[in-house]
């Protein structure tokens, strides 16, 4: 009932491509849906996150799709580049707060 | 305004022994998150802190593992009686507040059990 499912575990995009992860929650009171990119050997940083009122938040060359009837959120990265590559996490929780249920990560390269 | 710090980066215990890891806040920031990141997975949440109280454990094994913030100093996350499968990378956040507010990640303790 508290997963979050993400997939793929891992993703090769060329420069210039568009990146998709793909995400999907059980807990339909889940209300507040972040996606976090991890550096190697550092903290999580928020990138974008969504409320289930909207269904598509854009920031930059990243944007957020949301799916309330099928329980799914899915993180678009336009235009991607090498500086992109990073592990991707989605995330959801209750009441906005901050006890984050994570997937289990993305490991995007993008390639020249 | 410094970011939330950890401290140490990289902890090495032997078995049996005691693991104290040390998250010092942003300025600012009364509410603590620790979670534990295991290799090739996620991050699991573990407890939420907030100034002297413990406002949520769920995700704490129920022993070895206690979590503090007291009025004064940096939360502690301390392990008694390391096990193997007590390697991790734990990671703490925090936020200003509660409910829809960002909360910032530190940059992790690494925890190797030999």
């Amino acid at each position: 009932q508290q997963q979050v499912k993400q997939s793929p575990q891992s993703l090769i995009v060329q420069k210039g491509g568009i990146s998709i992860i793909n995400c999907a929650y059980e807990n339909t009171a889940f209300d507040y849906f972040p996606w976090y990119q991890q550096f190697p050997g550092k903290g999580p940083a928020l990138l974008i996150a969504i409320r289930p009122d909207v269904s598509e938040k854009k920031e930059g060359r990243f944007t957020i799709s949301f799916n309330k009837s099928a329980k799914q959120f899915s993180l678009h990265i336009m235009d991607s580049q090498p500086g992109d590559s990073a592990t991707y996490f989605c995330a959801a929780s209750l009441g906005g707060g901050n006890k984050l249920t994570f997937g289990t990560g993305t490991q995007l390269k993008v390639e020249l | 305004n410094a970011g939330v710090m950890q401290n140490p980066r990289h902890l090495v215990r032997r078995r049996g022994q005691e693991a104290r890891l040390r998250c010092s806040p942003m300025k600012g920031h009364s509410h603590v998150y620790w979670y534990r990141q295991l290799p090739e997975e996620g991050l699991k949440f573990m407890v939420y802190l907030q100034k002297e109280n413990i406002i949520d454990e769920s995700g704490m094994p129920k022993e070895r593992f206690s979590a503090e913030f007291p009025k004064e100093g940096p939360s502690i996350l301390r392990i008694q009686q390391v096990v193997r499968g007590d390697s991790a990378a734990y990671f703490c956040a925090s936020s200003p507040r509660g409910g829809f507010t960002e909360a910032f990640f530190g940059q992790g303790t690494r925890l190797t059990v030999v």
